[in-house]
């Protein structure tokens, strides 16, 4: 089993729709975790930290639920140039463990 | 304001040849860190570093050699390249092990 998982997808949703991408950890030990983008052929960007309280940058929301560990992304009002793919990364100790990556693409 | 710099950004080697790709950053972090991102896998953690002179194996450090040097600098060598290394791979820093990373463009790399 991957350490973090995720549907690979795609998601096709168009322009200004509501889209919500899951991913699951495996270890329990996990400290922290972190939302990056990767645009096709482009190096991954930090997107947002993920903290247990839920936390919001614009249009962007993330949720971590520790108990059945398992962390969301929520892109409200979706726009072209959020196509691209999400990963999902764990943090233990001084590593991270990247899922293999969610790829969402938003249609006119 | 350059970040984190991978040179070269693209290569074709044959099987058995040697190379170095070389990561610079300018940010002053402690951490690095060398990646490789194939199809299906993710990002998989090759070696990485949390301070000058030092190294420490990721998840899948075989047939790669690193050293750090200098702060700035991280050196990831492939000895004798073989087809099975045909892969993108990323460097990245981060102040703290606990901080986010910042990533450089990647470096195309192909063996035949």
């Amino acid at each position: 089993r991957k350490e973090v998982e995720q549907d690979p997808g795609p998601f096709n949703v168009p322009e200004g729709a509501t889209v919500a991408f899951n991913c699951t950890y495996s270890n329990s030990a996990s400290q922290s975790f972190f939302w990056y983008r990767q645009d096709c052929r482009k190096e991954p960007k930090l997107l947002m930290s993920v903290y247990s309280s839920g936390n919001e940058d614009g249009r962007f929301t993330a949720q971590l639920n520790r108990a059945s560990q398992y962390i969301s992304l929520l892109i409200r009002d979706s726009k072209l140039s959020d196509s691209a793919t999400y990963l999902c990364v764990a943090r233990r100790g001084n590593k991270l463990t990247f899922g293999t990556g969610t790829q969402l693409k938003v249609e006119l | 304001n350059a970040g984190v710099t991978q040179t070269p950004k693209f290569r074709v080697l044959k099987t058995g040849q040697s190379m170095t790709l070389l990561c610079a950053q300018d940010m002053n972090h402690e951490y690095m860190y060398w990646y490789r991102q194939d199809p299906g896998m993710g990002l998989r953690l090759i070696h990485y570093s949390v301070g000058e002179g030092t190294t420490a194996k990721g998840e899948v450090p075989d047939g790669y050699n690193v050293s750090r040097l200098k702060k700035q600098n991280f050196l990831l060598g492939l000895e004798s390249a073989a087809p099975s290394q045909t892969s993108v791979y990323f460097c990245a820093s981060s102040y703290e092990g606990v901080q986010p990373q910042h990533f450089g463009d990647g470096t195309r790399l192909s063996i035949l």
